[in-house]
């Protein structure tokens, strides 16, 4: 009954490698959302999909590479990890992108921890 | 473009006292306004909302007044408790539904 869920909730791994964490909603939603939150905790929206299609790349490394294979499903790929990708990574979903403001929060995930040794 | 600023943390109060974290945002146009809380270990939950000017979010005795004119979304509670220990963020939902956050305010109620 989880609404939006990601996996690994924790991942470690050595610089230089390619990860994939993965983001699932079960809101029955049509955007999705990745964000990147610092060791500061600061929050920076990296993409969003809406129906599959990309709407916004934040000026995101072409190193990290969203794929969404179907609405429910935005999956973050990251190439060549480096120290400073180490952070945590939310997903969120929302209604649709221009739904009325009234019903568009943001749903976030529990966030995935990526430690880059 | 679009900003948010939030006042530094950490915060720390006793409980039953009063909470104000003061929040401004710089925008384009009318954007919706939120508080976000982030508690130990876990993922962001809405805490209130509001989308137009004047609006009022409320939620767990927490409230924000949406106020155009001072450009501010400040977040009050009136008696906070140990269990309201947690980063708070302000946010601005701006075009394409992306949301800018403050930098978040830390929060530490003792008894």
């Amino acid at each position: 009954d989880t609404a939006v869920s990601q996996t690994p909730k924790y991942l470690v791994t050595q610089m230089g490698n390619d990860k994939s964490i993965k983001c699932e909603q079960n809101l029955g939603h049509d955007t999705m959302y990745w964000y990147k939150q610092d060791s500061k905790k600061f929050l920076k929206i990296m993409f969003s999909y809406n129906n599959k299609e990309l709407i916004i790349n934040e000026t995101v490394p072409n190193r990290f590479s969203p794929k969404s294979p179907d609405k429910a499903h935005l999956n973050l790929h990251i190439n060549s990890l480096e120290l400073g990708d180490s952070a945590v990574y939310f997903c969120a979903s929302s209604l649709a992108i221009n739904f009325r403001r009234e019903k568009n929060e943001q749903f976030f995930g529990p966030g995935t921890r990526l430690t880059v040794l | 473009g679009d900003s948010v600023t939030q006042m530094e943390g950490p915060v720390t109060l006793s409980e039953e006292a009063f909470l104000t974290i003061n929040c401004t945002y710089t925008a384009t146009g009318y954007p919706s306004l939120f508080w976000y809380v982030q508690y130990p270990g876990e993922g962001l939950q809405l805490l209130l909302k509001a989308t137009k000017a004047d609006d009022k979010g409320s939620n767990k005795g927490f409230e924000a007044t949406y106020r155009k004119e001072t450009t501010s979304f400040h977040l009050e509670k009136g008696s906070v408790q140990v269990s309201d220990s947690a980063v708070y963020f302000c946010a601005l939902g701006g075009g394409g539904n992306k949301l800018t956050f403050g930098t978040g305010t830390q929060l530490k109620v003792e008894l």
